[in-house]
């Protein structure tokens, strides 16, 4: 069965400090690996991977992709309140005819002032 | 371009009761992906169809669950005879034709049931 995990599931710092947060996946047929941050309502993307090695940037994050390991691994730097939120790893697997994402239980990371 | 629009928001149901949510792609997707978010946990695949076909239903229960996505109008996810362990947030997620390759799905605010 197809699988992804994240950890920590909860992570707690203050403003200013720097995250890491992981994620690991067994699937069949792996495609791509897409992480979210949800915050009170709908998932919003992040990135997506495709090669292992090639770090993707968006501001204060990265994102880089370990196929051979089959992890990933999500960073914030410089963390604000604003990034508190659930960040979801999905990874683009086969289904039944077609491919489908699967999600691991995201990780709950809280920003104190 | 209005996103992903999905209703109701919040519904509250009582045991047995049935209970319809209804998903409007974006404007040029056609494939609808439904999730289940169970509190503090991630998102669990249900279906996915494209216009009046199912793809993949493996993550949707056998019984008392179904969904459609007819040639006019939204999506629904019926869920018939609701039990408590249904309460949790449904939420949709498009694409264009392209498929999830492209890498992006654009998520509805979710559909949250409570079942009392």
């Amino acid at each position: 069965e197809d699988k992804v995990v994240q950890s920590p599931l909860s992570l707690v710092v203050h403003e200013g400090d720097t995250v890491t947060l992981n994620c690991s996946y067994e699937v069949t047929n792996f495609r791509s690996l897409l992480w979210y941050k949800q915050e009170k309502k709908a998932p919003t993307f992040l990135f997506m991977l495709t090669s292992s090695g090639i770090e993707k940037k968006s501001g204060r994050l990265s994102s880089i992709l370990d196929k051979k390991e089959l992890f990933s691994i999500l960073n914030i730097t410089a963390t604000q309140t604003g990034d508190s939120a659930v960040y979801l790893c999905a990874v683009v697997a086969q289904g039944q005819g077609a491919q489908k994402l699967v999600f691991g239980q995201g990780t709950r990371l809280t920003i104190n002032p | 371009n209005a996103g992903v629009m999905q209703n109701p928001r919040h519904l509250v149901r009582r045991r047995g009761q049935e209970a319809r949510l209804r998903c409007s792609p974006m404007k040029g997707h056609s494939h609808v992906y439904w999730y289940r978010q169970l509190p503090e946990e991630g998102l669990k695949f249900m279906v996915y169809l494209q216009k009046e076909n199912i793809i993949d239903e493996s993550g949707m229960p056998k019984e008392r669950f179904s969904a459609e996505f007819p040639k006019e109008g939204p999506s629904i996810l019926r869920i018939q005879q609701v039990v408590r362990g249904d309460s949790a947030a449904y939420f949709c997620a498009t694409n264009p034709a392209g498929g999830i390759n492209t890498g992006e799905l654009f998520f509805g605010e979710g559909s949250r049931l409570t079942v009392l």
